[in-house]
């Protein structure tokens, strides 16, 4: 089975530092994504990507950027994390680009920004 | 802009009986759909996945395709309690390289 990993459960960050989110799936998967997750605001895509190296801002980028230099890993920078940007994060990966199986998640990171 | 629409719930349905979740979808060309269960403060896990139009039995779970509708639907029998949670539709839009749209989800309770 596919393994997606996001290497913190829970954290807590305080208003303006920078905030790194780790993420890494083992099965050699091209596409790989950041989502956000708020009661009654379902699912938001932040940002994905198809390739190492490659990038694209989803729906709601502002405040974020990402970083893919291995194909394993994609992580997800918060510039100056802010108030507004508490939330549960899941990272998500599939096969290649046109594939049509689901996407696997992370057992997600509940960060809290104070 | 594609769209996916569930009703947000609570589903409320007693042990032992059928779950009835839907699902419509706005674009016409979609081919792939997905439904996940999340329970809370999880993270969403794929279930079942449809393709075709028409029924697709997994166990309890059976996913039912409406292309010409643009609706789909997920039953679940014999309802546990252990069943309570939310579920999320997902679409792959028609393209290449579409990325899924989830729906907001169905919270369901199963009452005991």
């Amino acid at each position: 089975d596919v393994k997606v990993t996001q290497s913190s459960r829970y954290l807590v960050k305080r208003t303006g530092e920078k905030v790194f989110l780790e993420c890494v799936q083992d099965m050699d998967h091209e596409n790989m994504f950041w989502y956000r997750q708020d009661p009654g605001l379902g699912l938001r895509l932040i940002y994905f990507s198809y390739d190492v190296k490659m990038k694209e801002k989803g729906d709601i980028p502002e405040g974020y950027s990402v970083s893919r230099e291995k194909k394993e890993r994609f992580s997800l920078i918060l510039e100056s994390a802010s108030t507004n940007q508490t939330s549960m994060y899941l990272c998500a990966s599939s096969p290649q680009k046109g594939a049509i199986v689901g996407y696997t998640f992370g057992s997600g990171t509940r960060l809290t920004v104070v | 802009q594609k769209e996916v629409e569930q009703n947000s719930g609570p589903l409320s349905v007693p042990e032992g009986a059928i779950a009835s979740l839907n699902c419509t979808y706005s674009d016409r060309v979609s081919q792939s759909f997905f439904w996940y269960r999340q329970y809370s403060g999880k993270s969403p896990e794929l279930i079942m996945s449809i393709y075709s139009n028409g029924d697709k039995e997994d166990g309890r779970f059976t996913a039912q395709l409406n292309k010409a509708s643009q609706y789909v639907s997920l039953l679940i029998r014999d309802s546990q309690p252990s069943d309570s949670a939310t579920y999320l539709c997902a679409v792959r839009p028609g393209g290449v390289g579409q990325n899924f749209v989830f729906g907001p989800g169905t919270r369901l309770s199963v009452l005991p």
